[in-house]
Parts: C-alpha cells; structure tokens; sequence
C-alpha cells in the first residue's frame, strides 16, 4: 500500500545545511515531490523528481532520490529564517497523477 | 506555473449548512483535484473532479457530503454538505496539465464549523 513517511521536526542553525528525509513504501512511484508550507498559506512546489533520477539540484536545493532503499531526502545549502516552514513530500503512482503525502516535517531556523 | 484562486479564502459556518468552495485557474488544465488538510494534519486527496463526468472520490469520501462540479477546463467548485465541527480544516483544489507532473495548489479555504 501507500504509505509516506518523514520525521516531524528538524532545528538547524542558520547558514547551515538542512537534510529533510522521507521514506515510501511503493516502489511504483513514479514522481516524487516537495512541498513548502508557511504558516497559513498554501503548499508551494519546490520540486520534483523522476522516479528514474538519483538526484536533481535547483539552486540551494538538491534532491537525492535511493530508490533501492526508497529514499528521499531534501537538502537546502545555506539555511535562512525564510526557510521556516512544514516541509511535505509526496508521491505518484504509475500513470495516477493523484499524490499521497507525508506528514510533514517542521523546520525551525534558528539565529 | 499555473495561477490558481480559491473563494472564499475562509469562512465560519453553523452546523448542518453547506459551503460551496470555488477554485479558478488561470489556464486550461487536464487534471484537477481536492485536498483536504484537517488541522496539525498532512493532505488527503478527497476526489478527482473530471470535466464533464462525475468526480472520482477517494475511500471515505461521498458525493453526497461532498459533491464536485467541474464545468470546464479552469474552474471546479466543492461542496461540503450538512457541515459538522469534524468538518473543519484547509481544503485546497490543484491542478496539474496534461503534458507536466508538476502539480500546483491554491492557497486554500480555511473553514470553521462551530
């Protein structure tokens, strides 16, 4: 079945490196993504990646993808205050375009 | 990137009455979709709306509690029918276009049930 999985907190000091880790249990995923969510607003597609790509970099982000061990994580270089937020990942399968997301981890920058 | 809006953007409704939520995007999109993010809680996927056919709804979702139009390729509307506090939470339409996965969300409808 579908199940997605993150960790719920994660505190790093600013400037720093952030890894936000996820795992899944479907190996038919075909893409997986990244969401941010400020307080009250709505989610934000950070990016995605190709269930046949290992890793996909945008700027301070880069995404690692070990699809034998079914995991997923998301680094963000060089941490800032604006980074705060609840960080979701999410996956397809095969041809469905329909998501199932994780619970969300909670990044907290501290100064 | 598509531009989505959603109206209202929140509202404080009594129990037993129904809320019609409308999301409108800026172009013409194959897929669209209904979230609902209950309070502290990640996104279930309620339903798919379909143009022009019922919408496909997920295990423990109705149509009667939430019933779905999608006219056509920008706009769909969700209603949640006969509301109870249980009833409260964010609920996000997205969107995604028949060549892309990329998937976009509108900012959500905040809505209380008292």
């Amino acid at each position: 079945g579908e199940d997605v999985e993150q960790s719920l907190f994660l505190s790093v000091r600013e400037g720093d490196s952030s890894v936000i880790n996820c795992t899944y249990t479907d190996s038919s995923s075909t893409y997986l993504y990244w969401y941010k969510q400020e307080p009250g607003a709505g989610l934000q597609l950070l990016t995605y990646i190709f269930s046949n790509m290992d890793m996909k970099q945008d700027q301070r982000l880069t995404v690692l993808l070990n699809k034998k061990d079914k995991h997923l994580s998301l680094r963000i270089a060089d941490t800032q205050t604006g980074d705060s937020a609840i960080y979701f990942c999410a996956e397809s399968i095969g041809s469905a375009r329909q998501l199932t997301f994780g619970s969300g981890t909670q990044l907290t920058v501290l100064p | 990137s598509a531009v989505i809006s959603q109206k209202p953007s929140r509202d404080i409704c009594q129990r037993g009455t129904s809320l019609t939520i409308q999301c409108q995007v800026d172009s013409q999109v194959t897929m669209m979709f209904w979230y609902r993010q209950q309070p502290g809680q990640s996104l279930t996927l309620i339903a798919t709306a379909n143009q022009g056919s019922e919408a496909t709804y997920e295990s423990g979702f109705v149509i009667d509690k939430f019933p779905i139009s999608r006219p056509n390729l920008t706009f769909s509307t969700l209603t949640v029918s006969n509301m109870s506090p249980e009833d409260s939470s964010i609920y996000l339409c997205s969107v995604q276009s028949g060549t892309s996965y990329e998937q976009y969300f509108g900012p959500g409808t905040r809505l209380t049930v008292t």
